[in-house]
């Protein structure tokens, strides 16, 4: 089946700065990859997502990009806040969808 | 609209008691889904259902079981609970279930702990 590695775990940025999380796929079958984030005691929420027909998505200041040779995608978010700390999660799908193991952004201000 | 909720918030239980968690969504959508979230695991899908009436099983279905017999309602009962299924339990749904590129919503979770 489909296996999800994401990283970094732990990922700690000045506030204004850029955060990019990576995460690789192992089933080239896979055509959906969205990413979640998670606050404290909540469940996660859809942030961002891509097909695999495309290769790059934005939505301000977050972004995600798709590699299907290397079968790797990563979230990038510009300009951070302190309100983006939480915890981030990439998933791949192609029906059945698996999540990687998250990442925890800290911001400090 | 409340989305989806879920039943109890968090639960202490005595290994070998029956547990149900309680999901109820009020989007009308056809699928739903149970995970657990485990630190450094992230959320791994126990059992799933595609549309009322129907059941299916995730990646880790094993000591667990779920029902489906309306399209709002999506029970997940552990019959004799043990310490190794102590966790978070996060219920979600989406619109459709045959359309791969769908979004999930999800509950606030309920921590469980076995003891």
């Amino acid at each position: 089946g489909e296996n999800v590695e994401q990283h970094p775990s732990t990922l700690s940025v000045q506030e204004g700065d850029s955060a990019v999380i990576k995460c690789t796929y192992s089933d080239s079958a896979s055509n959906y990859f969205p990413w979640y984030k998670q606050e404290l005691g909540k469940g996660p929420q859809l942030i961002i997502d891509i097909r695999s027909n495309v290769g790059e998505k934005k939505d301000q200041r977050i972004a995600v990009t798709l590699n299907k040779t290397a079968k790797h995608f990563s979230l990038h978010i510009t300009e951070t806040q302190p309100e983006d700390s939480a915890v981030y999660f990439c998933a791949a799908s192609k029906g059945d969808m698996r999540f990687g193991a998250g990442t925890r952004l800290t911001v400090k201000p | 609209i409340a989305g989806i909720t879920q039943a109890p918030t968090s639960q202490i239980l005595a290994a070998g008691r029956r547990m149900t968690l309680r999901c109820t969504q009020d989007m009308r959508h056809n699928a739903m889904y149970w995970y657990r979230q485990d630190l450094g695991l992230g959320l791994r899908l126990i059992h799933y259902s595609n549309t009322a009436g129907t059941t299916g099983k995730g990646e880790v279905p094993d000591g667990y079981s779920v029902s489906r017999a309306n399209t709002d309602d999506f029970p997940l009962t552990l019959a004799s609970a043990v310490p190794s299924q102590t966790s978070v339990y996060f219920c979600a749904s989406s619109a459709r279930s045959t359309r791969s590129y769908n979004e999930q919503f999800f509950g606030p979770g309920t921590r469980l702990t076995v003891l």
